[in-house]
């Protein structure tokens, strides 16, 4: 079956270290995108691309870092640089047509040791 | 930039109607998005709205005004599996097709 698969599902975390988080699709979509989040809060963007080898900034992009060599994956690395790391992560995809909703990852739980 | 807001939760009872309702303010509309997200697991896509109207999909309803930056989702028949958080999100017309979400409204089903 097509979807979208993120991994790990739970992710510790020490002080300084990076992580990577995984989020791979087979549904042959163009785009692809990180969100954030947080109890009481909507989800909030983190990077988002639209085509391989091309990625933008969302509205939280500091202490995060992409890249999108392959249309079936986009890992997020979360930096030593972000300060609050414990979230929620959601990683989605899209077919690049008007109506089309955004598709969504299990989502992988980040937490700090 | 995009204001929205929603309730921050509700409760219903099983087999009732509940209605959760989305205000928005943006500098130009191009759709609007109604997710249904249990707790821990994924968003999953209830309905689209980029036109005036009422969309029935089943169980599930949603209407949008426009003018009035308004729309809401309408559950028929309530059952206990639909306690869940219902996220609103506006896409406006800059060309990333990237929408904004809200805060989201906790429903709680009870028997």
């Amino acid at each position: 079956d097509g979807g979208i698969t993120q991994s790990p599902k739970y992710l510790f975390r020490k002080e300084g270290q990076n992580v990577t988080l995984s989020c791979e699709q087979n549904l042959n979509h163009d785009a692809m995108y990180w969100y954030r989040q947080d109890p009481g809060q909507g989800l909030r963007l983190i990077y988002y691309s639209q085509i391989v080898n091309d990625f933008q900034k969302g509205d939280i992009a500091e202490g995060y870092s992409v890249s999108r060599e392959k249309k079936e994956s986009f890992p997020l690395t979360v930096t030593s640089a972000q300060k609050n790391p414990t979230a929620f992560y959601l990683c989605a995809s899209r077919r690049e047509s008007s109506n089309q909703p955004q598709h969504f990852g299990d989502g992988t739980r980040l937490s700090i040791l | 930039g995009q204001n929205i807001d929603q309730p921050t939760e509700m409760t219903a009872t099983e087999g009732a109607i509940v209605q959760i309702n989305c205000t928005y303010q943006t500098s130009g509309f191009n759709g609007l998005f109604w997710y249904q997200q249990h707790a821990g697991e994924a968003p999953t896509f209830l309905s689209y709205n980029v036109l005036d109207g009422l969309e029935e999909k089943g169980r599930f309803s949603s209407f949008l005004s426009r003018s009035k930056g308004y729309s809401y989702l309408l559950l028929k028949e309530l059952q206990m599996k639909d306690s869940a958080s219902y996220l609103c999100a506006v896409r406006d017309q800059g060309g990333s097709y990237i929408p904004t979400f809200g805060r989201g409204t906790s429903l709680i089903v009870h028997p």
